[in-house]
């Protein structure tokens, strides 16, 4: 089984300073990781994904995250946020084999981008 | 190219009634999953089918159950609803069952069960 943690319910940040959003997760077996963003009375959007390769992945809208197998986390961050980025940000995580599509999300940021 | 959709958009309901959602995935996509997301909280799997299969099913009671058609479409049925079950229900599609697992998202329907 797996099993997703996300640190900070609510994370408010001024217009154009950096955020970074915390994920960590747990699982007996190997995983592929996710960001999904929801906004206001909307369905999830994928941002990124981590499947292999460099540890470091860069998805829409200037976010990126990086894996970190040791510590089994993969934050999110972004460098300069807009008004725009205020939404709810997921951090999913899904088996490598055997698991189907399931996903496994945690219980979400609220990302509050004020002026 | 349409995404994909659900309906109804929103519904009320009173205890002890039925609910059948429905969802239509992207074309060419063959596997739809079920989700269910309580205000607050993360989504929730509920099922998954694949060419008209089930593929896998979550943590909910006998109350729940889904079908997929040959057209790839999907109902998701709720029986005798308890207030426990209003929530967002969303569909997600995606090409295959075994693929990097890249799920397309309705934008859900909202259940109210009073």
């Amino acid at each position: 089984a797996q099993s997703v943690t996300q640190l900070d319910s609510q994370v408010p940040v001024f217009e154009e300073a950096p955020v970074e959003l915390r994920c960590n997760y747990s699982s007996s077996v190997s995983v592929y990781l996710f960001w999904y963003v929801q906004y206001p009375n909307q369905g999830l959007q994928l941002l990124l994904k981590y499947l292999s390769g460099s540890t470091l992945v860069k998805g829409i809208n200037g976010f990126e995250a990086e894996f970190n197998k040791s510590q089994t986390s993969f934050h999110l961050r972004k460098p300069s946020v807009h008004i725009s980025d205020t939404a709810e940000y997921f951090c999913a995580v899904k088996q490598l084999t055997g698991g189907g599509n399931k996903l496994t999300f945690g219980t979400g940021t609220q990302l509050k981008v004020e002026l | 190219d349409a995404g994909v959709t659900q309906s109804p958009t929103h519904l009320i309901k009173t205890r002890g009634q039925q609910v059948t959602l429905r969802c239509s995935p992207i074309s060419g996509h063959k596997s739809v999953s079920w989700y269910q997301q309580v205000l607050g909280q993360g989504p929730q799997f509920i099922f998954q089918y694949y060419e008209k299969e089930e593929r896998g099913r979550g943590n909910f009671p006998d109350r729940f159950s889904a079908r997929q058609f040959p057209n790839y479409s999907s109902e998701l049925n709720v029986n005798a609803l308890l207030l426990g079950d209003s929530a967002l229900y969303l569909c997600a599609s995606s090409l295959a069952t075994y693929d990097t697992g890249e799920l397309f998202f309705g934008e859900g329907s909202r259940l109210t069960v009073l």
